[in-house]
């Protein structure tokens, strides 16, 4: 089983939609949680932690979920500029490292 | 400017030979990773540091050789490149490993 699994999507939505990722993970030890955004040939970039409590940034909701060990992330009000990969990421069994899941391409379009 | 470089940016290298990339990070931070990126893989971790003289192996650590002799410094070597190590590679920097890191803007490597 693959530590962290995301749904490659695409996905396709018009500006101002509300959109919604989901990843599971396999290592029930992990501790640490983000989300990170990457453009087409650029580099991965931090978009955001997550949280057990839940946490936003402007139009960015993140939800971590242990039991199920799944974790989402909310974009409300799709702007074109949110057009990218997202990347789940979790740290490894001995928390030195991070593991990335994937990614889910999101494709807004006006 | 504070931040983390990779060098080169693009590489072009014939099967068989030895080659070095270059990351440099000016945060001080403790921790730095080398990942590949590939079309239906992802990012995956070949080596990781978390300080000076201290390395340990990844997911894909095969045919690289990682120092750090610096804390600012991890270059990734190549030891006898092969086609399959035709990638992007980057370099990233946290200040502990749990926490998010930053990475470079990566090193497009094409290995003839």
């Amino acid at each position: 089983r693959k530590e962290v699994e995301q749904d490659p999507g695409p996905f396709n939505v018009p500006e101002g939609a509300t959109v919604a990722f989901n990843c599971t993970y396999s290592n029930s030890a992990s501790q640490s949680f983000f989300w990170y955004r990457q453009d087409c040939r650029k580099e991965p970039k931090l978009l955001m932690s997550v949280y057990s409590s839940g946490n936003e940034d402007g139009r960015f909701t993140a939800q971590l979920n242990r039991a199920s060990q799944y974790i989402s992330l909310l974009i409300r009000d799709s702007k074109l500029s949110d057009s990218a990969t997202y990347l789940c990421v979790v740290n490894d069994q001995a928390g030195t490292a991070l593991i990335f899941g994937k990614g889910t391409t999101l494709s807004v379009s006006s | 400017d504070a931040g983390i470089t990779q060098s080169p940016r693009y590489k072009i290298t014939e099967t068989g030979r030895q080659v070095t990339l270059m990351c440099h990070q000016t945060w001080s931070h403790s921790y730095m990773f080398w990942y590949r990126q590939d079309l239906g893989h992802g990012l995956r971790l070949i080596y990781y540091s978390a300080a000076a003289d201290i390395t340990d192996k990844g997911e894909v650590p095969d045919g690289y050789v990682v120092s750090r002799s610096k804390t600012e410094n991890f270059p990734l070597t190549l030891e006898s490149a092969t086609r399959s190590q035709t990638s992007v590679y980057f370099c990233a920097s946290s200040e502990m490993g749990r926490t998010g890191g930053f990475f470079g803007q990566g090193t497009r490597l094409t290995v003839v």
